[in-house]
């Protein structure tokens, strides 16, 4: 079975460009997470999607967006780059249930690097 | 609201025991620890649900003690393999999301 994958693995932009990275969850597997992970801030969450709908959001500005797609595919949409969104934005994937994750495994893409300059 | 994980940082040699700890200032549905390897994605190591209980498999096992909120990872007779960022994270009541705390780092030496 294929694990997450994330795309593009690197990416550089300057400040004020817009940015789209893309995750394919395992197949079957209905949630989506998106976290940023900066040294020594550990994994801030973003937001999960769950069978198309936002599910929950993390305390980023409106700059970071998501959707999901019927075949489960998410996307996270970074518009006015700072440079302060230079991270390893990484996507987690779960088959879930619809009460939420409280008891469900995440399985991780290895994430996409953003520079921003 | 993030958990805080202690300590930050810890360095031991092959062999030697390991602990690190995950606190919370908000009531917990449960507690969950991944593995991160430098360069590479976390991975779940194991789920704790609200209950006080205890899990592990091989030579890792976590704790979770529900009335002082705080959840602690044991790494017994550690190997190299167990290397890596660990994080923990936590579903607080009334909360929907899975919060991580900023990580642990072990380094095992020879």
């Amino acid at each position: 079975k294929a694990g997450v994958t994330q795309t593009p693995r690197y990416l550089i932009k300057t400040r004020g460009q817009q940015v789209t990275l893309s995750c394919s969850p395992i197949s079957g597997h209905r949630s989506v997470s998106w976290y940023q992970q900066t040294p020594g801030q550990g994994l801030q969450f973003l937001f999960e999607y769950f069978s198309e709908t936002q599910r929950n959001k993390g305390n980023f500005p409106g700059r970071f967006s998501g959707r999901q797609f019927s075949n489960s595919r998410s996307e996270m949409n970074v518009s006015t780059l700072e440079l302060g969104d230079s991270a390893l934005y990484l996507c987690a994937s779960s088959f879930a249930r619809a009460n939420g994750l409280i008891n469900e495994k995440l399985f991780f893409g290895s994430g996409t690097q953003l520079s921003v300059l | 609201q993030q958990p805080v994980q202690s300590p930050q940082a810890v360095i031991l040699r092959e062999g030697e025991d390991a602990v690190i700890n995950c606190s919370s200032s908000k009531a917990l549905y449960s507690v969950h620890w991944y593995r991160q390897k430098h360069g590479e994605a976390p991975v779940f190591l194991m789920i704790l649900l609200k209950g006080g209980e205890q899990k592990g498999h091989d030579k890792i096992s976590a704790s979770f003690n529900e009335k002082k909120q705080q959840s602690s990872l044991y790494l017994t007779a550690s190997q190299l393999s167990y290397s890596g960022t660990y994080f923990c994270g936590t579903f607080g009541e009334g909360a929907q999301k899975l919060v991580f705390g900023q990580g642990t780092r072990l380094t095992i030496n020879p």
